[in-house]
């Protein structure tokens, strides 16, 4: 079965600063990867998707998140954190082939930002 | 183009009473998903439509659930009658036919979020 895991429930940071969040999954084949963010009262809105290729991808608002096949990680990062950039964000697997667009979420970390 | 609209947004019943969500997906996607998502969690899969069918319904529990999509565009989900535990956020999504590019990117309305009393 496949899951997802985000080992940090809360992260806080300061504006300006760095941030990765962390993700690690477990999928018995070639997985499609995305990284979603909610913000309060808000659906999910996908920041970045890997499917294949460069294993480095870049999504909207400045993130970028590296496949390492190896580790079983998909870790999203931002070299400089704003303070709109406070939300909840979400790592999720799906199948590659078939399984019908299944995606198995993370519970999600929560990003505070400092100013 | 317009996203996937949910309504209502915010819902608030008393046990054992009946609710509705309504959603409508983007167009064009033939691909239509309700998620429950409970608070501090990641979405689970409640069911999964291509066009009018229900392929995945798995993770429904049907015996207060149910959900229909006649004609293969917006859908309903309903709960009767609902529970304490059934408080959460009800979200909507949709995706393009699947094995087109773009197949698995899946596109949230802004949730539906129900309180029962």
């Amino acid at each position: 079965a496949q899951s997802v895991t985000q080992p940090d429930i809360h992260i806080t940071v300061s504006e300006g600063a760095s941030l990765e969040l962390r993700c690690n999954y477990s999928y018995g084949a070639t997985p499609y990867l995305f990284w979603y963010v909610q913000s309060p009262g808000q659906g999910l809105q996908l920041l970045l998707k890997y499917f294949s290729g460069d294993t480095l991808v870049q999504g909207i608002k400045g993130f970028e998140a590296e496949f390492k096949r190896s580790q079983s990680s998909f870790n999203l990062r931002k070299p400089s954190v704003h303070w709109s950039d406070a939300a909840e964000y979400f790592c999720a697997v799906g199948p590659a082939t078939g399984g019908g667009n299944k995606l198995t979420f993370g519970t999600g970390t929560q990003l505070k930002v400092e100013l | 183009e317009a996203g996937v609209v949910q309504s209502p947004r915010y819902k608030i019943i008393e046990k054992k009473q009946p609710v509705a969500f309504w959603c409508n997906p983007i167009s064009g996607h033939n691909t239509l998903y309700w998620y429950l998502q409970n608070l501090g969690q990641g979405p689970e899969l409640l069911i999964r439509y291509e066009n009018e069918e229900a392929v995945d319904d798995s993770q429904l529990p049907k015996d207060r659930f149910s959900a229909e999509r006649l004609k293969g565009v917006d859908s309903t989900l309903k709960i009767q009658p609902a529970e304490l535990g059934d408080s959460a956020v009800y979200l909507c999504a949709s995706s393009h036919i699947q094995g087109a590019a773009g197949a698995n990117v899946l596109t949230f309305g802004a949730g539906s979020r129900l309180t029962v009393l």
